[in-house]
């Protein structure tokens, strides 16, 4: 079967780091992809990984490990607008983006 | 450059009322379109997906439809609405499903 995890729920404070964790178990595997969705909006482009190793964008960093089926977001120097859900998606030859539950950040001052 | 138009922005409709629910894409051709599902607190779930015209893979089965008449256009329908079926529809493009998706603004769907 496919699976995708996450926590869901993770809070943080203002200027602070945070690390979201997704780990995947699917049938094929070209690539993840993580999105960023504020509350009532659609979900926008953050990273994406297909190679082992960390990708860097900004206060953003992704990383992936594709023998242990394993991906992280980490965010660097919270923002308030960082609140929001963070979406790990795993892509597959011939279908479509299949995504996790999503991991709700809440970023306190 | 690309967008992707959605609409409406809000639907609410009875039990029992059919859906039809557009999405149109400008500035690429032969895109790769997608309807998912988002209902309160979960995450989000593929309905169907389509690589050309009259094209439609369905991976949820369900009293949905799906319908591309056009290149850029994707339609998702109901005839007869659940209330199983309120919630946020978003439709999506790419060009080759593998350099991540553009969604559009979605729907937010209630069924009273």
């Amino acid at each position: 079967g496919q699976n995708i995890d996450q926590p869901t729920e993770m809070t943080a404070t203002e200027g602070a780091i945070v690390q979201i964790n997704c780990t995947y178990q699917t049938s094929g595997f070209n690539g993840l992809f993580w999105y960023q969705q504020h509350a009532g909006e659609a979900p926008t482009f953050l990273s994406y990984n297909v190679l082992d190793g960390l990708e860097e964008k900004g206060r953003f960093s992704s990383f992936l490990s594709r023998s242990k089926g394993y991906s992280y977001l980490l965010l660097k120097e919270l923002q308030m607008k960082d609140s929001a859900s963070y979406l790990c998606a795993v892509a597959q030859a011939g279908t479509a983006l299949i995504f996790g539950k999503g991991t709700t950040l809440s970023v306190s001052s | 450059s690309q967008t992707i138009h959605q609409w409406p922005a809000t639907l609410v409709q009875p039990v029992g009322s059919p859906l039809s629910l557009e999405c149109t894409v400008e500035g690429t051709s032969n895109p790769n379109l997608y309807w998912y599902r988002q209902a309160a607190g979960r995450g989000l779930q593929l309905l169907f997906y389509s690589v050309g015209i009259g094209q439609i893979s369905s991976e949820v089965p369900q009293n949905l439809s799906a319908s591309r008449p056009q290149d850029r256009q994707f339609i998702l329908s109901s005839k007869k609405l659940l209330l199983s079926d309120s919630g946020f529809y978003l439709c999506a493009w790419s060009i080759d499903g593998e350099h991540g998706y553009t969604f559009g603004s979605g729907t937010r769907l209630t069924v009273v």
